[in-house]
């Protein structure tokens, strides 16, 4: 079945201890991104990558990392977590096509609570 | 920001009727899209529609594009209980942002059986 999985599902933690949510996608798609939701703000892209080993920061990067070693596989890295990091957490998953953003496969979620 | 901002930001109808939300932009884009969201859950892609495209249509969903006045519009027809999410649209303007999609705050859409 085509997918992309996060992990973990939930997450509750304390400030700066450090977490990686794992996202990886079984379709072969080229684009992979993170958004994290917030309520009254919608999606915000924190980082994507076009492909392996190309990652570029999206509207709010500041406080994560990203690396994109293998095609499948986009983890998400939060160094020092704080507070503010509290919120639902989605990869994203496409083809790369003609330049141009194509429809997006989503993870179901990830809740971090951070405190 | 390119952000979209989807018009209303909540829409409560009965079943049968028609619902119709609308999205604007800043920029020009490459190309929009819109994505449906059950409570909690990831979105799921509906539509995509390309800037040289007027109207899509997709089963009970039409989908037009304006690009003279940076706006979109999703019409679901002969809504039903099921058709209860939030819809958002995303657009992906190129050039200096290429990759980068940017999504609107949602409409959220109830539908009374």
């Amino acid at each position: 079945e085509a997918q992309v999985t996060q992990n973990p599902r939930y997450l509750i933690t304390v400030t700066g201890k450090k977490l990686t949510v794992t996202c990886s996608q079984n379709m072969n798609h080229e684009y992979m991104s993170w958004y994290r939701q917030d309520p009254g703000l919608g999606l915000r892209q924190i980082y994507y990558s076009m492909n392996v080993e190309v990652t570029d920061k999206g509207d709010v990067p500041e406080g994560y990392k990203v690396s994109r070693k293998e095609k499948r596989n986009f983890p998400l890295i939060l160094e020092s977590p704080s507070p503010n990091q509290t919120s639902l957490y989605f990869c994203a998953s496409s083809f790369w096509t003609g330049g141009r953003n194509q429809p997006q496969h989503f993870g179901d979620g990830t809740r971090l609570s951070i405190l | 920001s390119q952000q979209g901002e989807e018009d209303p930001q909540a829409l409560s109808i009965q079943e049968g009727e028609n619902a119709t939300m609308n999205c604007s932009y800043k920029t020009s884009i490459n190309n929009l899209q819109w994505y449906r969201q059950n409570s909690g859950r990831g979105l799921v892609h509906l539509i995509l529609i390309r800037s040289n495209e007027r109207e899509k249509h997709s089963g009970r969903l039409r989908v037009t594009l304006d690009t003279s006045k940076k706006s979109s519009s999703l019409l679901i027809t002969a809504s039903r209980a099921a058709d209860t999410a939030s819809y958002f649209c995303a657009t992906d303007a190129g050039g200096s942002t290429l990759g980068r999609l940017y999504f609107g705050r949602g409409t959220q859409l109830t539908v009374w059986p």
